[in-house]
């Protein structure tokens, strides 16, 4: 069964470092999206790209965020410098485009920021 | 804006009993889909149910079914014959906006499974 891919699945790192993280979709899924979710908490888009264009980032902290897609395949979202605010799990997702919001998601990747 | 709530942050239900799971939204689209996701702990996050707002009929998955109140705007999630592996964090999402299939989720309810 296809997957999506991430890596790391943890990172710990401290404050003021830079960190990043990887996302391979669903091979032919044209929509992905970077999701972060704080412990006890549901997840909140990050970023979302059609192929390699970003539809969606709102609620992506630019000054320290930043998310491409070049080839409109796999993903990197970069944190610099990290905060202790951004310790929790970052989820990548993936979907056909137009396929009703059914995301396929990823295992995660775990940040701790010390 | 689109908004999720999930009023129920943990239940416990016996083996084989059926739980209900609560969630209500709100959102000024017409056309929308509900959701509810399953997190298994150290887990990937995967589909139980899904419901699309212009259908009157609920959505049913094996053991998981809906009640879908548009009116209310109330969408629960109800698992009959519960299973150990049912034990999961049970996220209500929202997809609206269509054409761009973002999801507002929930909180979360945690559910625990007791032998």
């Amino acid at each position: 069964e296809a997957e999506v891919a991430q890596s790391p699945r943890y990172k710990i790192t401290e404050k003021s470092q830079a960190v990043a993280f990887w996302c391979d979709p669903i091979s032919g899924h044209a929509t992905l999206y970077w999701y972060r979710q704080i412990l006890g908490q549901g997840p909140e888009l990050l970023v979302q790209f059609q192929d390699e264009s970003v539809v969606d980032d709102s609620q992506l902290p630019k000054d320290r965020f930043s998310a491409e897609r070049l080839k409109g395949v796999d993903s990197t979202l970069k944190i610099q410098p990290a905060e202790l605010g951004d310790s929790a799990m970052y989820l990548c997702a993936s979907s056909l485009f137009r396929e009703a919001n059914v995301l396929t998601f990823g295992a995660g990747s775990r940040l701790t920021v010390l | 804006a689109q908004t999720v709530t999930q009023s129920q942050p943990e239940m416990s239900v016996q083996e084989a009993e059926t739980v209900t799971l609560s969630c209500t939204y709100d959102t000024s689209e017409n056309n929308y889909y509900l959701f509810w996701y399953k997190q298994p702990p150290s887990r990937q996050m995967i589909l139980v149910i899904r419901q699309e707002a212009y259908k009157q009929q609920n959505a049913t998955e094996n053991r998981f079914s809906v009640n879908f109140q548009k009116a209310a705007k109330s969408f629960s999630l109800k698992i009959s014959d519960s299973q150990l592996g049912d034990t999961a964090m049970y996220f209500c999402a929202l997809g609206a906006n269509f054409g761009n299939e973002k999801l507002t989720f929930g909180t979360g309810t945690r559910l625990t499974i007791i032998p």
